[in-house]
């Protein structure tokens, strides 16, 4: 099956630290890319949706300035939290779909574990 | 209200016993996925269902789109199947297609 790639898996860094995410495609061209959010004992939440060579679509009270999105190619996207501070300590995951369908199949990176100090 | 209700929210069991977790929504979708996250935190895609029924090994799928529910079965529980089982649809209003996501069911299967 189609494998996402997510790395690091977990970072433990001070406060004021940027951060930044990788998600891959490894098999398959990903149009689309997805991060969520999970805090404990909470639902996954959107934060965003990059499509390759757009900027990206942030979900109301998601600062695009601090959670830094790019998608420049087919295989890759990055997540930079910028200036990193306790409240943004979270579980991150990247999805990835190949084609526009919205009905085509997403797949999901193993997360990463963002703790700041 | 959340707009995608799952239950229960633990679920403990034996051993070889029937699981049933259920879904219900109240937002149009054109896709319903069920998903697996272990302890890690990695997530595991183990169907995507529009209509009917899909099944795969001891997992069964259900969807019901008149009455907006569905339900994930699994037969003869082991306990490696312990993990958060989520449910999570495709957003029909969506532009992107993204997913919203159920709070998770977290099931302990016991030997």
């Amino acid at each position: 099956g189609a494998v996402v790639s997510q790395h690091p898996s977990w970072v433990i860094c001070k406060s004021g630290t940027s951060v930044k995410i990788e998600c891959r495609s490894l098999d398959f061209q990903a149009t689309t890319m997805f991060w969520y959010r999970q805090f404990p004992k909470q639902s996954l939440m959107l934060m965003a949706t990059s499509n390759e060579g757009s900027k990206a679509t942030y979900e109301q009270g998601v600062e695009k300035d601090k959670f830094l999105i790019n998608h420049a190619s087919l295989t890759l996207s990055t997540l930079t939290v910028t200036s990193a501070h306790p409240e943004d300590s979270s579980f991150y995951i990247c999805s990835a779909r190949g084609g526009y369908r919205k009905r085509a199949p997403q797949h999901f990176g193993d997360g990463t574990r963002l703790s700041i100090l | 209200k959340n707009e995608v209700e799952q239950s229960p929210q633990n679920l403990t069991a034996q051993e070889g016993e029937f699981i049933t977790i259920n879904c219900s929504y109240s937002v149009g979708i054109s896709a319903l996925h069920w998903l697996q996250q272990h302890p890690g935190g990695g997530i595991v895609s183990l169907f995507m269902l529009s209509s009917g029924k899909k099944k795969h090994g001891r997992l069964i799928a259900t969807i019901n789109i008149q009455e907006k529910h569905s339900s994930l079965h699994i037969t003869a529980s082991h306990p490696r199947d312990s993990a958060v089982y989520i449910c999570a649809v495709v957003n029909y209003g969506g532009s992107q297609g993204n997913l919203i996501f159920g709070k998770g069911t977290k099931l302990s299967v016991k030997p």
